[in-house]
């Protein structure tokens, strides 16, 4: 069964401690990893589509990487404002993606 | 240039009722999913909807149905609602498999009393 499972569940960082998220997937066919951030009440915005092993993207304080198993999502430095929860999701086709729980990133001053 | 539009943002039904509710998919996007995120769960696929037709489902009983119109927009219909269907309802839309990320509105909060 095609599954994404997010560590750890909850991350409390002072600011400008660096951290990374974990995402491990087992998901047949992947065709790209994909990272979110929510803020609560609100929809998922977009961060990063990653397609293959080795690939890296960075986005600010935000770098995500990925492996054949594992994607993790690095955080730099971060500020209060890069508290939310951070979504990962593997698609196996264009049709759906599957998610997992989420890390819950709290950023105190 | 306008996101995804979703209405209403907020709803309170009674167990048993029937649910409508409503996506404008932001311009040029073609294709609209739905997922349904209960409280701290990550979001789950419901459906998808291209060309005025259901192209996928996900494991959700028929109480759920979907439509999409000529203008691209959408609507989600739940039916005989349950306590278990309180939910965060998120719409997102793109372009036709094109592998990306999708552009998800900021959802419609159920809840079922």
């Amino acid at each position: 069964e095609d599954q994404v499972t997010q560590s750890p569940e909850a991350l409390r960082l002072q600011e400008g401690e660096s951290s990374s998220l974990n995402c491990s997937y087992t998901v047949s066919g992947l065709r790209g990893l994909f990272w979110y951030r929510q803020d609560p009440g609100k929809g998922p915005e977009f961060l990063f589509t990653l397609y293959s092993a080795g690939e890296e993207k960075e986005k600010e304080r935000l770098k995500a990487t990925l492996t054949k198993k594992e994607s993790f999502l690095h955080i730099t430095a971060p500020k209060p404002e890069d508290s939310a929860t951070y979504l990962c999701a593997g698609g196996p086709d264009t049709d759906k993606l599957i998610f997992g729980t989420g890390t819950r990133l709290q950023v105190f001053p | 240039d306008a996101g995804v539009t979703q209405s209403p943002t907020h709803l309170i039904k009674t167990r048993g009722q029937q649910v409508t509710l409503r996506c404008s998919p932001k311009s040029g996007h073609d294709t609209v999913s739905w997922y349904q995120q209960a409280l701290g769960q990550g979001p789950q696929f419901i459906f998808q909807y291209y060309e005025e037709e259901e192209r996928q489902r996900g494991n959700f009983p028929d109480r759920f149905s979907g439509h999409q119109f000529p203008n691209y927009s959408s609507e989600l219909n739940v039916n005989a609602l349950l306590l278990g269907d309180s939910a965060l309802y998120l719409c997102a839309s793109s372009f036709f498999e094109r592998i990306g990320g999708y552009t998800f509105g900021s959802g419609t909060r159920l809840t079922v009393v």
